[in-house]
């Protein structure tokens, strides 16, 4: 089994729609970090959580909101879905002290905004 | 404005050939890390770099961190189509943090 999954893969959706993706893991990592990747742009950070009390925002999170419900699980939402909001969304996990600082993406979400 | 700019963007060449990707910025970091992800597939770590001048070999892949820690490079001898994908870097900063850079896309033609 993946040890980092994300939900749903794909997404196609409308303007205004408020969507959530989910991503759970069970590396025992205590950070995790929502990511969108844009083609020419590489991987752009959203927000990012170290533990399950601190939420912090990344280089985009206009228009984004996080939820760290349990350390394993960290969701993202668009409260009022835009088509620039197109893009393919990584969920990313890693271990505080962890020495290289590598960090374990999951498989992707593809959303559409029409 | 890119923090970390990669080049070539685009790369296609034959099997048995050999490449150079670079990765560069204005700024300094404290680590940098070179990811390749393939396909429906999110990134997966290849090398982390940490102390300036360092270089780190892996199998067909040299890594190497400049010596003001300010650009990377990744050369692969003899490539091979199992070597196609996308190639990241991301440099470290601010704690935990990465930026990345926009990627080489890689395709070694058998």
């Amino acid at each position: 089994d993946a040890d980092v999954t994300q939900t749903p893969r794909n997404r196609i959706t409308k303007t205004g729609k408020r969507i959530m993706l989910e991503c759970s893991q069970t590396k025992g990592h205590d950070r995790m970090y929502w990511y969108r990747q844009d083609p020419g742009l590489g991987l752009r950070l959203i927000y990012y959580s170290f533990d399950v009390k601190d939420i912090n925002k990344g280089e985009i999170s206009d228009g984004y909101s996080v939820s760290r419900q349990a350390q394993a699980k960290f969701s993202l939402s668009l409260e009022s879905a835009i088509p620039n909001q197109t893009a393919l969304y990584f969920c990313a996990t890693s271990r505080t002290g962890g020495g290289t600082d590598t960090q374990y993406f999951g498989p992707g979400t593809r959303l559409t905004v029409l | 404005t890119q923090l970390l700019e990669q080049s070539p963007q685009f790369l296609s060449i034959q099997e048995g050939e050999n490449l150079t990707v670079y990765c560069n910025s204005s700024s300094v970091f404290s680590s940098l890390q070179w990811y390749r992800q393939e396909p429906g597939e999110g990134p997966v770590l290849l090398v982390t770099v940490v102390t300036g001048g360092e270089v780190k070999k892996l199998k067909r892949l040299t890594f190497q961190f400049g010596d003001a820690r300010k650009d990377s490079s990744l050369h692969i001898t003899a490539a091979q189509p199992g070597d196609t994908g996308l190639y990241l870097c991301a440099g470290k900063y601010n704690f935990n943090k990465f930026y990345f850079g926009s990627g080489t896309k890689l395709n070694v033609k058998p």
